[in-house]
């Protein structure tokens, strides 16, 4: 099956420092990334929609200066936390459709980053 | 907006036993999908079934969608303590351009 290769798989930083994650699919293009943020015990949440070529687009009360998206090629989309306050400490997780957004298709998830800003 | 909910939010079972979960959800789907998380891990794609369809299996996993009542169900066969996790439904909305829908998802324990 289709892999999408997230990393670091945890970090931690110190408060006002930035954190950049990347997200890759390794055999197939993606012009759609998506990326996600999850609480412990709870479920995810869509910050932000990547595309290659165009501005991100993001969920509403997720801000766009605080978090960075970057689709710089059709494999790479990157995240970066600017900034980063304890607050920002959560598991963020990339996702990755394998066929293009107008077909309905399952997606394929990196293995997640774990962010602890302390 | 979260608008997969399903139930029940934990379950625990004797290995072997069967599972099921349920899961509604609120506006006009294209497919529904289920996913599954270990602790602290990326989520895994299970089985997607599409508006059109009724009932899919894929090997212990057996899912159905009743489109009339905007709920669907998966059913695990023959429990293994290895099928521990939290169990999400995603919803791919009509008009939202493969931006999947998550609900709270259900944590499953398999008990040896």
């Amino acid at each position: 099956g289709a892999v999408v290769s997230q990393h670091p798989s945890w970090v931690i930083c110190k408060s006002g420092t930035s954190v950049k994650i990347e997200c890759r699919s390794l055999d197939f293009q993606a012009t759609t990334m998506f990326w996600y943020r999850q609480f412990p015990k709870q479920s995810l949440m869509l910050m932000a929609t990547s595309n290659e070529g165009s501005k991100a687009t993001y969920e509403q009360g997720v801000e766009k200066d605080k978090f960075l998206i970057n689709h710089a090629s059709l494999t790479l989309s990157t995240l970066t936390v600017t900034s980063a306050h304890p607050e920002d400490s959560s598991f963020y997780i990339c996702s990755a459709p394998k066929l293009p957004s107008f077909f309905s298709t399952e997606a394929f998830f990196g293995q997640g980053t774990r962010l602890t800003v302390v | 907006s979260q608008q997969g909910e399903e139930d029940p939010q934990a379950l625990s079972i004797q290995e072997g036993e069967n599972a099921t979960m349920n899961c509604s959800y609120k506006t006009s789907i294209n497919n529904l999908q289920w996913y599954r998380q270990n602790s602290g891990r990326g989520l895994v794609h299970l089985i997607l079934i599409r508006s059109n369809e009724r009932e899919k299996h894929s090997g212990r996993l057996r899912v159905t969608l009743d489109t009339s009542k905007k709920s669907s169900s998966l059913l695990i066969t023959a429990s293994r303590a290895a099928d521990t996790a939290s169990y999400f439904c995603a919803t791919d909305d009509i008009g939202a351009n493969s931006k999947l829908t998550f609900g709270k998802g259900i944590t499953l324990s398999v008990r040896p």
